[in-house]
């Protein structure tokens, strides 16, 4: 059973536009959701992360949006640029330093 | 400060034979984490220690696979009797005691030929 489901899997967008990821949870002891970008070789590197008491959060050009009864949240990147081709997981897990579980990944490019 | 350390970068193991990774964690950092990444896929857990115990491996497909943390700091993955699907990238991140943000090192690339 897949905790936390991601989509889609690849998307290509062009220079100055607005990719957005969603990710999808069941299990309602989740309370915390970072995303993380990963660049080919290297390891996953936390982006931005939300708790669910909080609808929105905005850090630079990446924003995450949360829907506490949808049990969904998304990730939007503001005008996107080519450097931000990379792959984005979404992941959550319950309270305290328990481990994350990870969404499949989505492969983003963007196009000049 | 220095972030999580992996060593080796890549691995190179015949099938059958024995391997050991390493992992230093952010100094300070109570909690240690071991993933695996497969190609096109996000990181699945393994084990995760509190200190030098492990609190939940749960994750570790079988018994080949084994991790200790001796002194609460550095972390080794031990995979006995390697098999051709072992090969994945192992990744190890870290905590702060008592935060949520957990933290990658860059992964060691293991291939069993």
């Amino acid at each position: 059973q897949q905790q936390v489901k991601q989509s889609p899997q690849s998307l290509i967008v062009q220079k100055g536009g607005i990719p957005i990821i969603n990710c999808a949870y069941e299990n309602t002891a989740f309370d915390y959701f970072p995303w993380y970008q990963q660049f080919p070789g290297k390891g996953p590197a936390l982006l931005i992360a939300i708790r669910p008491d909080v609808s929105e959060k905005k850090e630079g050009r990446f924003t995450i949006s949360f829907n506490k009864s949808a049990k969904q949240f998304s990730l939007h990147i503001m005008d996107s640029q080519p450097g931000d081709s990379a792959t984005y997981f979404c992941a959550a897990r319950p309270s305290g330093n328990t481990p994350l579980v990870f969404g499949k990944g989505t492969r983003l490019s963007v196009i000049a | 400060g220095a972030g999580v350390s992996q060593t080796p970068s890549n691995k190179v193991t015949e099938k059958g034979k024995y391997v050991e990774l390493r992992c230093d964690p952010i100094s300070g950092h109570t909690a240690l984490y071991w993933y695996r990444q497969s190609l096109g896929q996000g990181p699945e857990f393994l084990i995760y220690f509190q200190g030098t115990g492990a609190a939940d491996d749960s994750g570790l497909p079988n018994d080949r696979f084994f991790a200790v943390r001796p002194e609460g700091s550095v972390s080794t993955l031990k995979i006995q009797r390697t098999e051709r699907g072992d090969s994945a990238v192992y990744l190890c991140a870290s905590s702060p005691q008592g935060r949520t943000e957990a933290f990658f090192g860059q992964g060691t690339r293991l291939t069993v030929v």
